[in-house]
């Protein structure tokens, strides 16, 4: 079963606008990523955060984690007609192993 | 580009038949993953290799086997293929921490599609 799963399933904005996507798990995790594909692409990595992290910024994206929860947010501030693309969470076990993907938000962001 | 490289890009063949995916990571980069992504059920980790040791399995069929060699590209070997193998298949690299429990970026190459006739 798949341990993490991305809601929503797809979004649409307007470009400028904030995208929030979010990542819920099943078990305890050694970090969690964020992964971004653009159409029958490679992945492209985003951004980890540590299991003893709860928020981390890179330029436009904020990641937040919460343990507790085990649930995850992405957010992109200032969205771009060229963030469109899919987004992954993944998570890794305690062993840093067993690399699970969920199963995607298709973002669109329209100029 | 993420310096991970992936041959073939494209590869059309039949069911029953054996293929062999190649992958070159990073320079480097110690750990190279496989991955299976298809529409139905979505990216599968398949089997990572760390120094031409296997690390980890995921959801990998027997037919399914893969090595990593002395020089650290790899191999996934596809055999007595089937419709539904019919996916894109990712090779990725990471650095990967020699202490255990650790898990690191993973960089992914352009993919392979495999399509099963």
């Amino acid at each position: 079963s798949q341990q993490g799963e991305e809601d929503p399933q797809a979004l649409s904005i307007q470009e400028g606008e904030n995208a929030t996507m979010n990542c819920s798990y099943k078990t305890s995790i050694n970090n969690l990523q964020w992964y971004r594909q653009n159409s029958g692409r490679g992945l492209v990595h985003l951004i980890l955060i540590r299991s003893n992290e709860r928020e981390k910024h890179s330029g436009r994206l904020r990641v937040t984690l919460d343990t507790s929860k085990k649930s995850s947010s992405l957010l992109i501030t200032a969205s771009r007609a060229a963030d469109t693309a899919s987004y992954f969470c993944a998570t890794a076990d305690n062993y840093g192993q067993n690399f699970v993907f969920g199963p995607g938000t298709r973002l669109s962001v329209l100029p | 580009d993420s310096g991970v490289t992936q041959t073939p890009k494209h590869l059309i063949t039949a069911t029953g038949q054996r293929v062999t995916l190649r992958c070159s990571p990073r320079s480097g980069d110690l750990s190279v993953y496989w991955y299976q992504q298809s529409l139905d059920q979505g990216l599968q980790f398949l089997i990572q290799y760390y120094n031409g040791e296997e690390r980890a399995k995921g959801n990998i069929l027997e037919r399914f086997s893969a090595q990593q060699f002395p020089d650290l590209h790899s191999e996934l070997n596809l055999s007595s293929l089937e419709l539904g193998d019919s996916a894109l298949y990712f090779c990725a690299s990471s650095v990967t921490s020699e202490i255990f429990g650790t898990s690191d970026t993973q960089y992914f190459g352009p993919g392979t599609r495999l399509t099963v006739l």
